[in-house]
């Protein structure tokens, strides 16, 4: 059984960083995609990108490529997301996700980590 | 982008009721659809991926049907449980993930 669990919740001046982690158990940390989708108040879900830990390679949401880098620690089965110059538009809770893949190729998100709420605010 | 719509927006229905949401992809996507569950303050949760596949756990009255541009998920007797709001997800561009705008369902 894949967990996934999140640090917690952040408060953030206007034009600053966040990093958020994300620390997995259970499953092979290095071979399954973690993508981080968050979700303003009242509003949808949004990917903003995804890194399959044996790759390294990271892939973003065109809206959020030059502001947000995502990475892992294999040592510690535990992936980051980094935003940059936030904004108040930025108030959001930010989830991972496992991206899993089946043996026809459909990807979907099985796993949630339980969020966590980042607020910009001066 | 792939963009997704869905509808409606929102719902009103009765315990019991058969419940039906409607996915539109602005491209065909084949079967790379995906649906989830979201309670208030909660992370989403899967229900069908591939269209049609229920996923493991998840109660058999819901049901996913649609390939190309045009899916639907199904409830055929909404229970207390159910009243959340649902989104529809492709796989068919990634990355690109693209999620529609969600329908809530909530009591009538």
């Amino acid at each position: 059984q894949v967990q996934l669990v999140q640090s917690g919740a952040e408060v953030k001046k206007p034009g600053s960083s966040v990093k958020v982690s994300c620390k997995a158990s259970g499953g092979t940390f290095s071979s399954y995609a973690i993508s981080w989708v968050r979700q303003a108040p009242g509003q949808g879900l949004e990917w903003m990108g995804g890194i399959i830990p044996i790759f390294g390679t990271a892939n973003y949401a065109q809206k959020f490529q030059g502001r947000v880098t995502i990475t892992t620690d294999e040592s510690t089965s535990t992936a980051y997301m980094e935003l940059s110059s936030l904004r108040s538009e930025d108030t959001a809770v930010y989830y991972c996700a496992r991206f899993f893949r089946t043996s026809t190729s459909h990807y979907y998100f099985d796993y949630w980590g339980q969020g966590t709420l980042v607020t910009v605010s001066s | 982008d792939i963009q997704m719509t869905q509808s409606p927006s929102s719902l009103s229905a009765s315990v019991g009721d058969r419940v039906t949401i409607t996915c539109r992809a602005s491209q065909s996507i084949s079967s790379y659809l995906n649906w989830y569950q979201q309670k208030p303050g909660k992370a989403p949760k899967l229900l069908i991926y591939a269209a049609s596949s229920l996923q493991s756990g998840v109660p058999s009255r819901f049901s996913g049907s649609g390939s190309g541009t045009d899916f639907t998920l199904t409830i055929s007797s909404l229970q207390p449980e159910d009243f959340a709001t649902y989104y529809c997800q492709q796989s068919y561009s990634t990355p690109g993930i693209t999620f529609g705008p969600g329908t809530k369902v909530d009591i009538k």
